[in-house]
């Protein structure tokens, strides 16, 4: 298994501009979710997914949006590139084991500049 | 309010042993994760507890009190490539899929 993958690995936008971030997981997990983590702020959930066709937000969802049509992709997508949004990014799986517990993979992660 | 307090940096001695703290207070709880994050890295799996008491793995431990919305993972016989940020982060019991973060403790090992 290749487990949770993301690419870019690092990216440069111009304030204006769009992207999206690629996430693909390779273990079925029904729960996908995308974080971005700033210097003291530690992580923030930005959108999560309970399984394909089914979205949400999370604390910081604007200026992303997300689709999950299928259960192995979760693409986040930046409208409108601003510099706020310099940080790095990270996917995420997850799934329950019987027991009532989970655990939770992250991909390698997206480093974005945005000028 | 949801809040989880970390101590932000533990300097250790390789060899010895560490317990880095985590408090949290949330409007509901289903179990606590602890991560290993390496500079530039991804955070890793360390545990997640459920239920009170101490649960082993190897050269780490994970403990949790429900009661007392308190935490600790303890590290023994500390390697040099222990030195990375522990992060703490609970479950919310209306959604246990939605994480609350700790801002991570910096973790030195110092030969």
């Amino acid at each position: 298994n290749a487990g949770v993958t993301q690419t870019p690995k690092f990216q440069v936008l111009k304030t204006g501009q769009s992207m999206t971030l690629q996430c693909a997981q390779d273990m079925n997990h029904e729960y996908m979710s995308w974080y971005r983590q700033d210097p003291g702020m530690g992580l923030r959930l930005i959108h999560y997914s309970v399984g394909a066709g089914i979205t949400d937000q999370g604390e910081v969802p604007n200026g992303y949006n997300v689709s999950r049509s299928t259960t192995e992709d979760f693409p986040l997508r930046l409208l409108s590139a601003a510099p706020s949004q310099t940080s790095v990014y990270f996917c995420a799986s997850s799934w329950a084991r019987g027991d009532g517990t989970y655990e939770q993979y992250f991909g390698p992660g997206t480093r974005l500049t945005v000028t | 309010g949801q809040n989880i307090d970390q101590p932000t940096e533990m300097t250790a001695t390789e060899g010895a042993i560490v317990q880095i703290n985590c408090t949290y207070q949330t409007s509901g709880f289903n179990g606590l994760f602890w991560y290993q994050q390496h500079a530039g890295e991804a955070p890793t799996f360390l545990s997640y507890n459920v239920l009170d008491g101490l649960e082993e793995k190897g050269r780490f431990s994970s403990f949790l009190s429900r009661s007392k919305g308190y935490s600790y993972l303890l590290l023994k016989e500390l390697q040099m490539k222990d030195s990375a940020s522990y992060l703490c982060a609970v479950t919310n019991a209306g959604n246990n899929r939605k994480l609350i973060w700790g801002l991570g403790t910096s973790l030195a090992v110092n030969p």
